[in-house]
């Protein structure tokens, strides 16, 4: 158990539906970044956010947006759904004390788009 | 600017023969290096990591990685495969980059261990 919380599981959806996906970091981590794993495009990052402002935008649509709330959590915004975005999104955060970029990763989200 | 090459998307050993798998790096500054293993339906985690004190970094599960900066290799080896090894591995690599840690992934490579 990495102590990232992801919620949910699983998810399914039809296309142009929205939904929001939860991350909880572990305790005291600061840092909470966001990908994208698909077959066909690996592993991508999203975004990163630092103590509730973004500090790193990766490969992210305009469709998608996420935030960092006062207490840590962060929550991941898809909207206007296509087949392409079913994929595993995955949660994780990084020690505060360690500036090495270690992660630990939440189990992921599966999302499926129909 | 900072990446990350995996050798081999797919990667088959017998079970019992040495596993090797690699990753080379591309950082203008110093990196740290991961290795990280992602069974299925789960999410990745920490197998080892460099971060600048020995070059030979042991991990988990008999796994072990050298740091060869002449090379800018950071391959992932263990001397005898088992089964419970079948798993997605992915290098990754943090470095510096416009005043935060930016860390970049390979695009993994999936080991198959035959019985």
């Amino acid at each position: 158990d990495s102590g990232v919380t992801q919620t949910p599981k699983h998810l399914i959806t039809a296309t142009g539906q929205r939904v929001t996906l939860r991350c909880s970091p572990r305790s005291g981590d600061l840092s909470v970044y966001w990908y994208q794993q698909s077959l066909d495009q690996g592993l991508q990052f999203l975004i990163q956010y630092y103590n509730g402002e973004e500090r790193a935008k990766g490969n992210i649509l305009e469709r998608f947006s996420a935030q960092q709330f006062p207490d840590l959590h962060s929550e991941l915004n898809l909207s206007s759904l296509e087949l392409g975005d079913s994929a595993l999104y995955f949660c994780a955060s990084s020690p505060s004390w360690s500036n090495t970029g270690e992660l630990f990763f939440g189990e992921g989200s599966r999302l499926t788009v129909l | 600017a900072q990446s990350v090459t995996q050798l081999g998307s797919h990667v088959s050993v017998s079970e019992g023969a040495l596993v090797l798998l690699r990753c080379n790096y591309s950082s203008s500054v110093p990196p740290y290096l991961f290795w990280y293993v992602q069974y299925p339906n789960q999410g990745l985690q920490l197998l080892l990591k460099y971060t600048s004190a020995a070059t030979l970094v042991k991990g988990i599960n008999g796994f072990e990685a050298e740091f060869k900066k002449s090379e800018t290799s950071f391959h992932l080896t263990k001397p005898s495969a088992h089964m419970s090894d079948a798993a997605e591995y992915f290098c990754a690599v943090s470095a510096l980059s416009g005043g935060y840690q930016k860390v970049t992934f390979g695009t993994g490579t999936k080991l198959q261990v035959i019985p």
